[in-house]
């Protein structure tokens, strides 16, 4: 499989801060997303970039799949923004294709 | 409603029991899956399906067994729960037909308590 590494795994911001999460893969990919799970136990799609760099709101993305890394920033973080976010990616060869891996996700506490 | 329907959203049961999780779709994807998640280790695939005669065998599906019904209907099976398979179960849906990307999407999950 691959091996997917997030950084730091744990994270405490005050209210207006920004952040950067990181996460590092060990193969080739065809498709990578970023998701949040909010404190209720929901994932929800933040983005879906195998490549190249993406932004939506206060959140940004940039994908390096040369360099076998991605990059989630926060922007003027919120508390609302606290929850677990989770990198995840599928391969382009033999038993990785169309399944995705998991990194075991950064846990953010935005507090006000 | 939700593209990606899981039920019972909650369901506390005994050791040795059978359970059954169902997942339902309306985005008209062919492939689907189950994941579990336990605290600290993010999410594990257990099974997953390309499509209505395909079943494939994730990371962790001993003790499991699935069934894709349909199209849109995919359910997880626990044949005799033990406590450790107290978990968050998840299921997704993707597709990598017409304009569709691969990108996943989850219903929202199902959790599972087992005494």
């Amino acid at each position: 499989g691959i091996q997917v590494e997030q950084s730091p795994p744990d994270l405490i911001l005050q209210e207006g801060a920004n952040s950067t999460l990181r996460c590092n893969f060990s193969d080739s990919v065809n498709n990578l997303q970023w998701f949040h799970q909010n404190p209720w136990g929901q994932l929800i799609n933040l983005f879906y970039i195998p490549s190249g760099t993406k932004q939506n709101g206060r959140l940004s993305a940039t994908t390096v799949a040369t360099e076998r890394y991605s990059l989630l920033y926060i922007s003027s973080s919120q508390t609302t923004d606290s929850g677990v976010y989770f990198c995840a990616v599928s391969g382009n060869r033999g038993s990785t294709l169309g399944r995705l891996y998991f990194g075991r996700g950064t846990q953010l506490t935005v507090w006000p | 409603d939700a593209d990606v329907t899981q039920t019972p959203r909650n369901r506390i049961t005994k050791t040795g029991k059978r359970i059954m999780l169902e997942c339902s779709q309306t985005k008209g994807h062919d492939r689907m899956y189950w994941y579990r998640q336990d605290p600290g280790l993010g999410l594990r695939l257990i099974y997953y399906s390309f499509d209505v005669k395909d079943i494939n065998k994730g990371e962790i599906s001993d003790g499991y067994s699935v069934s894709r019904q349909a199209q849109a209907k995919f359910s997880l099976s626990l044949e005799s729960a033990i406590p450790n398979q107290t978990a968050l179960y998840f299921c997704a849906t993707s597709d990598l037909q017409g304009s569709n990307t691969g990108e996943l999407f989850f219903g929202e999950g199902s959790r599972l308590t087992v005494l």
